[in-house]
């Protein structure tokens, strides 16, 4: 089945420093690739997402491109800020489309 | 974005009880919602898809009479922990979706259970 592997934590960068979490992804067909946050005490939220191949998503200054030539999404920020700590999950559909499998999650740190 | 309420956001129950997880889709009527489990420092583990109307679709390996879910409208879906146990411990995670407009999938803030 579809699975999703992603560089373990935890990250620990200073402010403005540049931000790169590798994700691969082994599937069958054409996957849909999201990148969820989660804040600190608060639910995930979806950060941003590719449907197709070569696809950049890009939120809040977070960007990820849908490599299928490397089977890899990897979730990118030219300069972290403090208030970018949280634990980054990438996630992929299930071959029937219908629910996320989700990649470990990483741990991001920031410090002023 | 959507509001996915998840209720209670922290229980702590004794062994051998039951414990009664709500999922409620506040600002759009969700066709399908989704069970997770979150272990301390892992991934979330998908348990169980649920179609508004029908009976869950559980993951390998998660048992069903354990874990029972109900979807009876398309705004609330409940997880009932049966008969738990401290293994049983864990982060519960709701998500809910409407696959008839192809909405994303919107996720609750998760309820903590405690089995003592």
């Amino acid at each position: 089945g579809n699975s999703v592997t992603q560089m373990e934590g935890p990250v620990t960068l200073s402010e403005e420093a540049f931000l790169t979490i590798n994700c691969t992804y082994t599937a069958t067909g054409y996957p849909s690739l999201f990148w969820y946050v989660q804040y600190p005490g608060e639910g995930l939220q979806l950060l941003l997402k590719a449907t197709k191949a070569d696809d950049k998503g890009s939120n809040k200054g977070f960007e990820a491109t849908y490599r299928k030539e490397t089977t890899s999404f990897h979730l990118e920020k030219g300069s972290v800020q403090v208030s970018d700590s949280a634990v980054y999950f990438c996630a992929l559909t299930n071959q029937a489309g219908t629910a996320l499998i989700f990649g470990k999650g990483t741990t991001l740190s920031v410090s002023s | 974005g959507a509001v996915v309420s998840q209720h209670p956001s922290r229980v702590i129950c004794k062994s051998g009880t039951s414990v009664k997880i709500e999922c409620r889709s506040l600002d759009f009527q969700a066709t399908t919602m989704f069970w997770y489990r979150q272990f301390p420092k892992q991934s979330l583990m998908l348990m169980a898809t649920s179609n508004e109307g029908s009976k869950a679709t559980y993951e390998q390996g998660v048992e069903k009479d354990k874990f029972l879910i109900n979807h009876a409208s398309l705004t609330l879906s409940t997880l009932t922990v049966t008969s738990a146990h401290p293994e049983d411990s864990s982060f519960y995670i709701c998500s809910a979706a409407s696959l008839v407009s192809n909405t994303e999938a919107f996720f609750g803030q998760g309820t903590r259970l405690t089995v003592v």
